[in-house]
């Protein structure tokens, strides 16, 4: 079944330490992938995207994502992570002209301070 | 920078109840949508809404539910009787035409208690 596999339910990680949040996916045909974060009690807010062109896409708050097709992953990283990166990070997919929008489970992240 | 509203941010019904879950897109956009995440589980696709009908539904959006745009700035979810497991947070989410049409910009969500 096509799905958005997010690997790690819960990271717990130090200030400063770096981030690697795993996306899969499992569509064939090009995809248009996102990354949202919602922090706690606020609407989900778009980190980056990729739809075509450098695999390598940069974000807002020093994020970045690598879409690796042969793996069907688009990983999301952060070389140094701050307290207030805590909040829950979710992986889409989104066929291409299509609306439907596939999300993964979402990664709770937890910077200790 | 514009927003998705949504109202209310918390509703309680009685199971059976009938509820209307309203929205606000950003005011250029033209495509809808409509997602659900229960508790402890993944955002799940509703329906998508364009040019005043349903362009895409998924399993979930069964007869129970529908969509309405009543006027120039509203986009609504009624569910018609609601179930126990309705309860769940419903986000809505719109998006502009064009290259960017896939960039949908979500609300906070109004979480849905059925008791």
């Amino acid at each position: 079944a096509q799905s958005v596999s997010q690997h790690n339910h819960h990271v717990i990680l130090s200030e400063a330490a770096s981030l690697e949040l795993g996306c899969n996916y499992s569509y064939g045909g090009t995809v248009n992938l996102f990354w949202y974060v919602q922090y706690p009690g606020q609407h989900l807010q778009l980190l980056l995207k990729y739809f075509s062109g450098d695999p390598l896409v940069k974000g807002i708050k020093g994020f970045e994502a690598e879409f690796i097709k042969s793996k069907f992953s688009f990983n999301l990283r952060k070389p140094s992570v701050q307290w207030s990166d805590t909040a829950e990070y979710f992986c889409a997919v989104i066929l291409y002209n299509n609306n439907d929008m596939r999300f993964g489970a979402g990664t709770r992240l937890t910077v200790k301070p | 920078e514009p927003e998705v509203t949504q109202t209310p941010s918390h509703q309680v019904t009685q199971m059976g109840q009938e509820v209307i879950l309203r929205c606000v897109p950003i005011s250029n956009h033209l495509y809808f949508y409509w997602y659900r995440q229960i508790l402890g589980q993944k955002v799940e696709f509703l329906v998508s809404f364009y040019n005043n009908e349903i362009s895409e539904k998924s399993e979930i959006f069964d007869d129970q539910f529908s969509v309405e745009r009543p006027d120039g700035s509203n986009f609504t979810l009624k569910i018609r009787s609601t179930k126990l497991e309705d309860s769940a947070m419903y986000f809505c989410a719109s998006s502009p035409i064009g290259l960017a049409k896939n960039i949908q910009y979500f609300g906070a969500g109004t979480r849905l208690s059925v008791l």
